[in-house]
This record gives C-alpha cells, sequence and structure tokens, in this order.
C-alpha cells in the first residue's frame, strides 16, 4: 500500500482563522478522498479529490468552507476556512488501493478551534 | 436509520477467546465491503474485505449475507494487540466514486 503523510499532524486555531492541511503520497494515484472524525465519532467523507478536475463533495460540505487543491498526483491539500469549534476534528486523507474498492488513510491531521 | 449499522460495545473479552461482531447496512446498492480496525488515535487500517462467499485470514472470517444485508467479522484466540475500534464498511452505490460509508464501531477490549 502508498505511503501516505500529513501536515500538519496537529494544530490548535483560533475562531475565523483557516487551515490548510497537506497530504502526500509516495506514489501517484488518481483517486484522493478527504475524511472528517468528529470526536467519538466515525469517518465521514468530505470531498472526492480527483487531479485534474474539481473536488466533488458530499452532502453537507461546501467549496467555501473546505477548498480543496489537487495539482499534481501524488499530493492534495484540504482548507477548513472560518474555523469555528464545531470544526474541531480529526482530518484525513485516504487514496484508492489497487484492490476493488478499498483505501488507505493517512495519519491525519487533529484540529482543535478554541 | 444510519447507512451502517454496528453494536458500539465495548466487548470486553478474555485473551483466547471467540469474539464476534454484526453490522447491517441500509444500501441494497453498495458493492463492496470492509472491515478495517482503528487503534486509539491512529487512522483506520485495512483488516480484510468481505466476500458472501466468507473469507478467512488467519485468526479472522468475515462473512456477508446480502440478502438480509448482514456483515459479521469473527475473531478466534483473540489477542491482547487485538483491542481496537472495529469500523464496518461499505461502498456507498455510486460506481466509479469508490466512497466509502463507516459504521460508527465497536470496541474490542482484551483482557490478560
Amino acid at each position: 500500500s502508498a505511503v501516505i503523510s500529513q501536515k500538519p499532524s496537529r494544530d490548535i486555531c483560533q475562531r475565523g482563522t483557516s487551515l490548510t492541511i497537506q497530504c502526500q503520497v509516495d506514489s501517484q494515484v488518481t483517486m484522493m478522498f478527504w475524511y472528517r472524525q468528529q470526536p467519538g465519532q466515525s469517518l465521514t467523507l468530505i470531498a472526492t479529490a480527483n487531479q485534474g478536475s474539481e473536488a466533488t463533495y458530499e452532502s453537507g460540505f461546501v467549496i467555501d468552507k473546505f477548498p480543496i487543491s489537487r495539482p499534481n498526483l501524488t499530493f492534495s491539500t484540504l482548507t477548513v476556512s472560518n474555523m469555528s469549534p464545531e470544526d474541531s476534528s480529526i482530518y484525513l486523507c485516504s487514496v484508492a488501493g489497487r484492490a476493488k474498492d478499498t483505501q488507505y488513510f493517512g495519519p491525519g491531521t487533529r484540529l482543535t478551534v478554541l | 436509520r444510519k447507512e451502517v449499522e454496528q453494536d458500539p460495545g465495548p466487548f470486553n473479552v478474555p485473551e483466547g477467546a471467540t469474539v464476534a461482531f454484526n453490522c447491517t447496512y441500509s444500501n441494497s446498492a453498495s458493492q463492496s465491503f470492509f472491515w478495517y480496525r482503528q487503534d486509539c488515535r491512529k487512522e483506520p487500517k485495512l483488516l480484510m474485505s468481505v466476500y458472501s462467499s466468507g473469507n478467512e485470514d488467519g485468526r479472522f472470517t468475515a462473512q456477508l449475507n446480502r440478502a438480509s444485508q448482514y456483515i459479521s467479522l469473527l475473531i478466534r484466540d483473540s489477542k491482547l494487540s487485538d483491542s481496537a475500534t472495529y469500523l464496518c464498511v461499505v461502498t456507498r452505490g455510486d460506481t466509479g466514486r469508490r466512497a466509502l460509508t463507516f459504521g460508527s464501531g465497536t470496541r474490542l477490549q482484551v483482557q490478560p
């Protein structure tokens, strides 16, 4: 499976600011995904990011709040904009695996908004 | 109704015990099914895919019943290192998107 890294691993931010999270993969992948895991809950898909096209957002998530870039086949960023305490969560990127429909996850970014 | 439902547990079992987890899903169009394992403060890791014919990987056996929309995971001879949250995961059914829907997880604590 691909080796996936995320930066930062954690951050504490003030309300109203924005944070950009980076996801780097050690091999070229077509499909990358961004998830959120709120405290005590399971993962929720935010959006799918394919290189060369606009990200596809899930219901309840909008581009203005979570802009995503996918400049090449090994890198993506997710920005959490105009943060509020409700955005405190772990944000994870994932990539599609070789086996059908499998995904492998980065280590996550733990975000706390004060 | 949640798309993927699991008993949150915790399941507290002694070492060596056999433990079974169940999961139901609501989307009959789901095509692929998985169990992921998530350790505390870590990312989810793929444990195994689940097939209708049933599949086994060492001490782990997974089963899918499409008619009942039911998935199971059996762990035999539990080890302390099996302590984790087990996530039942299904694809959403919209082909090509590979979007996954996660259950809320079942917590297992194996005790010495």
